[in-house]
């Protein structure tokens, strides 16, 4: 088993541009979900999924957006960058919202 | 005021000594306790996962949950340079969907 995974591991964009971060776990997994992480702020929530075709909004969505169009994945997009969206981000995923989750091993974002 | 408060350090202890981490948290409806480490440059990974009140032990490592005074412990015995790491820990209830963090405790086991 793989687990979570995450792609692409590193990312610098400039201001303004678009990209998707994927995320894929082999777990059959109802749950998952996108944080962000930044010193001092902890994990943040920024997008959950409760199963297949549903997403909902976590503490910070505002300049994200997610599809989970299968179920084994979950994708965080960016529209227009800002460097205030320069993170780390990371993907979770867990049987039920109260069990242990499971993390991915991060993707490093660094807006220009 | 936040759900869940940690030190976040850092804490710098010699090998060999005793870890003693702490949260605590303001929402009583909270069942599900655990503790993460995460390793620099890493994904979090779970190191304790408790539910309700009472102690956990594993190996080194010894959870504690105070649902009374809302206050949850990990305690490292015989510390290892190996255990030093940024320590979160996670809580949350039986509804919901959300699980929530703490900032983290950063550690240094000095050899």
């Amino acid at each position: 088993n793989a687990g979570v995974t995450q792609t692409p591991k590193f990312r610098v964009l400039k201001t303004g541009q678009s990209m998707t971060l994927l995320c894929a776990q082999d777990m059959n997994h109802e749950y998952m979900y996108w944080y962000r992480q930044d010193p001092g702020m902890g994990l943040r929530l920024i997008h959950y999924s409760v199963g297949e075709g549903t997403t909902a909004k976590g503490e910070v969505p505002d300049g994200y957006n997610v599809s989970r169009l299968k179920k084994q994945n979950f994708l965080l997009g960016l529209e227009s960058a800002a460097p205030s969206q320069t993170s780390v981000y990371f993907c979770a995923s867990s049987y039920y919202a109260y069990n242990e989750q499971f993390f991915g091993p991060g993707t490093r974002l660094t807006v220009l | 005021q936040k759900e869940v408060e940690q030190d976040p350090g850092p804490l710098s202890v010699p090998e060999g000594a005793i870890v003693s981490l702490n949260c605590t948290y303001s929402n009583s409806a909270f069942q599900y306790f655990m503790w993460y480490r995460q390793y620099s440059r890493k994904g979090p990974e779970l190191l304790m996962y408790t539910y309700s009140s009472g102690n956990k032990e594993d190996g080194r490592f010894t959870a504690q949950v105070d649902k009374s005074s809302k206050y949850i412990s990990l305690f490292i015995r015989d510390s290892q340079p190996s255990d030093s790491a940024t320590y979160l820990c996670a809580m949350s209830g039986n509804t919901g969907n959300q699980f929530y963090f703490g900032t983290g405790t950063s550690l240094t086991v000095i050899p």
